[in-house]
């Protein structure tokens, strides 16, 4: 299975300051179609997870730009570069690139 | 607007079945994967089980293999999660799920499973 680690767990930040959410995979996530299966997600308290970014750095309709993905091969980032207080809840990391789908531990955001 | 209703959510007791729903809107459901990811009270995502576009390739984790078992009907737009001999560790959020290659783009809301004596 690939495992998918995501440093750190707990992010503190101040509001109107960036924060960056690191993802790790025990294996390349670029398939041989081209194509890097790398999902960023969002889940609010209290709501479903939402999807903010795919094939590691396209951010979904109505995701804020403040939100951007990149890395390559193994290692990935999430960055907000600015957070606002609706950015508060637990991001996840996942690869869709083998089954069984892989998801990080998350990481939660909090404002100090 | 996509929409993904879960339903037959409960509490059972270990070693009873249950079946959740899924119904689909807004989307040609014939046309896409279709996913169940389950999330254990306070802890993170693990997914469980996919479905093909046709229903004729199905995926399972490990955890589940044997017991959980994924089904849709393209005529009613709808997914399905038949659970079997369900144990504690059962006991989770499971969200019916949009699938597009390699990623989830929808999600429901979520169906509680509670296995509980």
């Amino acid at each position: 299975d690939v495992v998918m680690t995501q440093s750190p767990l707990s992010l503190p930040v101040t509001l109107g300051q960036p924060a960056s959410i690191s993802c790790r995979s025990s294996q390349s996530l670029e398939h041989s179609d081209g194509n890097t299966y790398l999902n960023w997600f969002q889940q609010r308290p209290g709501q479903s997870p939402r999807r903010l970014i795919y094939k590691v750095s396209n951010r979904d309709s109505g995701v804020p730009d403040r939100f951007s993905g990149s890395g390559s091969g193994t290692d990935f980032t999430l960055k907000i570069s600015r957070v606002e207080a609706e950015d508060v809840g637990v991001y996840y990391c996942m690869q869709g690139i083998q089954w069984p789908r892989t998801f990080g531990q998350g990481t939660k955001v909090e404002i100090k | 607007e996509v929409q993904l209703v879960e339903s037959g959510g409960g509490l059972v007791q270990p070693g009873g079945s249950l079946r959740l729903s899924c119904a689909a809107s807004g989307f040609t459901f014939n046309k896409y994967a279709m996913r169940w990811v389950r999330q254990t009270p306070g802890k993170g995502l693990e997914w469980v089980s996919d479905i093909s576009s046709s229903g004729d390739n199905t995926y399972y984790a490990d955890s589940v293999k044997g017991r959980l078992t994924i089904s849709r009907d393209n005529s009613k737009n709808t997914l399905y999660l038949q659970m079997n001999s369900l144990r504690a560790e059962d006991t989770a959020v499971y969200y019916c799920a949009k699938g597009s290659p390699g990623t989830i783009d929808y999600w429901g809301q979520g169906a509680l499973v509670i296995v509980s004596s």
